[in-house]
């Protein structure tokens, strides 16, 4: 079974704060997620990685940046957190076979409430 | 432009009701998957099923089937007999072959409640 970890459940930092949210995969999957979920707004696209070291912005990719140094692990951080970065924050792993078999469905982790105060 | 909409913000059942949730999407894209996701009060996203844009039948797994029509854009998901254990929130999403990275677009959510 696909399994995707993320570093914690629950987070509450400071306002100001650089912050980072972990996530790992372990299955060999080429592209990683990061969402962000808000009543009444759904799961909102942050940025996301198909290779290592290799990154495209999502719908919402302000007050973000992510790190992909190896293919299993992809990070999020909030370079100076801000109370509106209060949300639950969503990581997700897919195969990608290729375009004659895309839309592979993504695995996703348990997420990570951030508070920020 | 693609957009996933669930107008059901909220529906609320009793136990052995059936119920449908809705899902109209729009893309200009003739090749496209769709999916349904749950989501348990436990907050973990879970994969119910996948659809491409060229195969229409209709998918049925014990007490879930799904109804897909490429003529009204819409990709319905029904719950017969529910139960208590089905209460969660569930998302309807779009993945377009376009960019070939398995993006979704996701709608907002419904959030379903089955009373006993």
């Amino acid at each position: 079974d696909v399994k995707v970890t993320q570093s914690s459940r629950y987070l509450v930092k400071r306002t100001g704060e650089k912050v980072f949210l972990e996530c790992v995969q372990d299955m060999d999957h080429e592209n990683m997620f990061w969402y962000r979920q808000d009543p009444g707004l759904g799961l909102r696209l942050i940025y996301f990685s198909y290779d290592v070291k290799m990154k495209e912005k999502g719908d919402i990719p302000e007050g973000y940046s992510v790190s992909r140094e190896k293919k299993e692990r992809f990070s999020l951080i909030l370079e100076s957190a801000s109370t509106n970065q209060t949300s639950m924050y969503l990581c997700a792993s897919s195969l990608y076979q290729g375009r004659t078999l895309g839309g592979d469905e993504q695995f996703f982790g348990p997420g990570t409430r951030l508070t920020v105060l | 432009a693609q957009k996933v909409t669930q107008a059901q913000t909220e529906i609320s059942v009793v136990e052995k009701e059936d119920v449908t949730l809705d899902c109209v999407y729009e893309t200009r894209d003739t090749t496209y998957y769709l999916f349904w996701y749950k989501q348990p009060p436990s907050g973990e996203l879970v994969f119910l099923i996948r659809r491409n844009s060229f195969d229409e039948q209709n998918e049925i797994s014990g007490r879930y089937s799904w109804n897909f029509q490429k003529s009204t854009s819409s990709f319905n998901f029904t719950i017969t007999a529910s139960q208590v254990v089905d209460s969660a929130v569930y998302f309807c999403a779009l993945s377009e072959d376009a960019y070939n990275t398995d993006k979704l677009i996701f709608g907002t959510g419904t959030r379903l409640q089955v009373f006993p």
